[in-house]
């Protein structure tokens, strides 16, 4: 049974417009998620995270916004840009309980020129 | 310059032979952890370890098994008994009592 789910496998996008990733969770005890980048052949690199207390978190181009009473997250990434094209990941952890994560299936985000 | 580092970056190993992947790490981070990926799938807890000369099961251990003798290596033996090993294997690391983990390149393992 999947904890963290991304329902989309793939999004295409126009260079410039906004690019948004969903990701929608179970278990009511995750309290600190996490966005990883990952190109092919290559280890994910952290993007940007949020804790429960917050509902929303920015980092340049990149915010996420998490909707506890419906249990789902996203990123946003605005102005989005070819070299932002690589698989997307979304984890969720109980925070501070062992520091493991629990990772969704992906999502394929490809800009398009 | 620290960083994760894994090796090789592809493998190759006959049906029925042990192999082991080396991760080592240089960011003084007491936590390390083994994932498995295929394709169009997530990521997969393997192990982990929080502390030298300790270790725990994730999701997905059996075939497989570790050692954490040094803070900084965490080594993952892919055996015989694994019955798919064909897959990318991502080593991890975190510095204790945080939930962001840092990732190694990566080592593809094809079982011929």
């Amino acid at each position: 049974d999947q904890q963290v789910k991304q329902n989309s496998p793939s999004l295409s996008v126009q260079e410039g417009r906004i690019s948004i990733l969903n990701c929608d969770y179970t278990n009511s005890m995750f309290d600190y998620f996490l966005w990883y980048k990952k190109y092919p052949a290559e280890g994910p690199t952290f993007l940007i995270s949020i804790s429960s207390i917050k509902d929303k978190n920015e980092d340049g181009r990149f915010t996420v916004f998490l909707n506890k009473s419906a249990k789902h997250l996203s990123l946003h990434i605005v102005p989005s840009q070819p070299g932002d094209s690589a698989v997307y990941f979304c984890a969720a952890s109980v925070y501070n309980a062992g520091n493991m994560l629990t990772f969704g299936g992906g999502t394929r985000l490809m800009v398009k020129p | 310059d620290g960083g994760i580092t894994q090796s090789p970056k592809y493998l190759f190993r006959k049906e029925g032979q042990n192999v082991t992947l080396s991760c080592e790490q240089n960011l003084n981070h007491d936590a390390m952890y083994w994932y498995r990926q295929d394709p169009g799938q997530g990521l997969r807890l393997i192990y982990y370890s929080q502390i030298v000369n300790d270790f725990q099961k994730g999701d997905i251990a059996e075939g497989y098994s570790v050692s954490r003798e040094k803070k900084e290596s965490f080594p993952l033996t892919v055996t015989s008994a694994q019955k798919n090993p064909t897959a990318f294997y991502l080593c991890a690391s975190s510095i204790q009592g945080s939930d962001t983990q840092y990732f190694g390149p990566g080592t593809r393992l094809t079982v011929l």
